[in-house]
């Protein structure tokens, strides 16, 4: 069984640009949750989406948006980036989002100069 | 206001001994606790679970323990071997809701298994 697929696994861009980032889930699952991990701040949570429907969003700009396709998968958008944006991207998928195992990406290091 | 907490940053253990990571949490409504282990630029791997209504969960050489009173998890790796050294996250999920989709990490704690 394919675990979680992230894509891509590193990105380097400039200030101000935009970036997508994908993620394909272990097949079945149809939550998908990121988060973004930093060194000082940890892993945080940035937003689920279940059956193309964000059902959770964490403390972040709106900069940051997601959107889920009828095939489970996810991708999420930063706009305008910031240098502060330079950081491990995390998706994680589960069945159903709530009181179940989630299986992480293997993420995506966005560097932003 | 940091609801998962680990409080040890580090641990060193001996190969063959036991290893004990240990987790404490706030927010009463946490009703499924998980224990991840990770490497620097790669994802968590999921290691173990426990639903609110167990007090111990075994796999392997993994067991994870809950005190719900104590509001307190612990994993335990018996025996530890040097491919266990990594950084162990716990991690902690309430049940629907505003909750839905979201994990609350601890900070991490730096698991070194010597040979």
């Amino acid at each position: 069984k394919a675990g979680v697929t992230q894509t891509p696994r590193y990105l380097i861009k400039t200030r101000g640009q935009q970036v997508t980032l994908s993620c394909s889930p272990i097949s079945g699952h149809r939550s998908v949750s990121w988060y973004q991990q930093t060194p000082g701040q940890g892993l945080q949570f940035l937003f689920e989406y279940f059956s193309e429907t964000q059902r959770n969003k964490g403390n972040f700009p709106g900069r940051f948006s997601g959107r889920q396709f009828s095939n489970s998968r996810s991708e999420m958008n930063v706009s305008t980036l910031e240098l502060g944006d330079s950081a491990l991207y995390l998706c994680a998928s589960s069945y159903v989002g709530v009181g179940t195992e989630a299986f992480f990406g293997q993420g995506t290091r966005l560097t932003v100069v | 206001d940091q609801q998962v907490k680990q409080n040890s940053p580090s641990l060193s253990v001996q190969e063959g001994r036991i290893s004990i990571l240990n987790c404490d949490y706030t927010n009463s409504m946490f009703d499924y606790f998980l224990w991840y282990k990770k490497y620097p630029a790669e994802g968590p791997t999921f290691l173990i679970s426990i639903s609110s209504i167990k007090d111990k969960n075994e796999d392997g050489r993994f067991t994870v323990f809950l005190n719900k009173s104590a509001k307190h998890l612990s994993l335990h790796i018996v025996p530890s071997q040097p491919g266990d050294s990594a950084v162990y996250f716990c991690a902690a999920s309430a049940a629907g809701g505003t909750s839905y989709g979201k994990l609350t990490f601890g900070q991490g704690t730096i698991l070194t298994v010597h040979p």
